[in-house]
């Protein structure tokens, strides 16, 4: 069936590094990609999305480009701030369209 | 806009017992979902409805029950509560079904089953 995998956390940071999250994932037909953010004691959020092959989803300094031939889907951030602290889920659509197929999260802490 | 709400925002409770989760959502969505989220096991769906006077189960079922009251309200119920059941369960909604639909959360309600 289809899955998501994405890098055991957490991840800790110094603020101004540089940020990937790896995210890879397993479906039959055209899944669309979507990053998820979890700020503390907070419900989910989207971060970005992809539709198609090829797409780059941008939000907030984040990027995520949808690569078919490796079947991925990578987060990354040029210079991460304390604010970014939260826990990012990545996630695909099913093939039926009726849910989010998501992967186990992973926990981004930033220090100052 | 208030977007996705729901009630309570936590609740304990003791084995055997029954509640229901409530869910309402203003964004004028036809697709609505119950998702529980379980220490690393990211989130999974329970029940779904993909329109008015519809619903569906997803990938965990057992020991829930749905109804989608109105277009706006998604209630889960939970006739027995057990341990296993204690989690933080959300809600979210979409424009419909389809899978370029992004969906939308809640806030979450927390349970403990005691």
């Amino acid at each position: 069936g289809d899955s998501v995998t994405q890098m055991e956390g957490p991840v800790t940071l110094s603020e101004e590094a540089f940020l990937t999250i790896n995210c890879t994932y397993t479906a039959t037909g055209y899944p669309s990609l979507f990053w998820y953010v979890q700020y503390p004691g907070e419900g989910l959020q989207l971060l970005l999305k992809a539709t198609k092959a090829d797409d780059k989803g941008s939000n907030k300094g984040f990027e995520a480009t949808y690569r078919k031939e490796t079947t991925s889907f990578h987060l990354e951030k040029g210079s991460v701030q304390v604010s970014d602290s939260a826990v990012y889920f990545c996630a695909l659509t099913n093939q039926a369209g009726t849910a989010l197929i998501f992967g186990k999260g992973t926990t981004l802490s930033v220090s100052s | 806009n208030a977007g996705v709400t729901q009630t309570p925002k936590f609740q304990v409770l003791k084995t055997g017992q029954s509640m229901t989760l409530q869910c309402a959502q203003d964004m004028n969505h036809n697709s609505m979902y119950w998702y529980r989220q379980d220490p690393g096991m990211g989130l999974r769906l329970i029940y779904y409805s993909a329109s008015e006077g519809t619903t569906d189960k997803g990938e965990v079922p057992n020991g829930y029950n749905v109804s989608r009251l109105n277009k706006r309200e998604f209630s889960l119920r939970l006739e027995s509560a057990a341990p296993s059941q204690t989690s933080v369960y959300f809600c979210a909604s979409s424009l419909q079904r389809g899978m370029q639909e992004t969906q939308y959360f809640g806030p979450g309600t927390r349970l403990l089953v005691l």
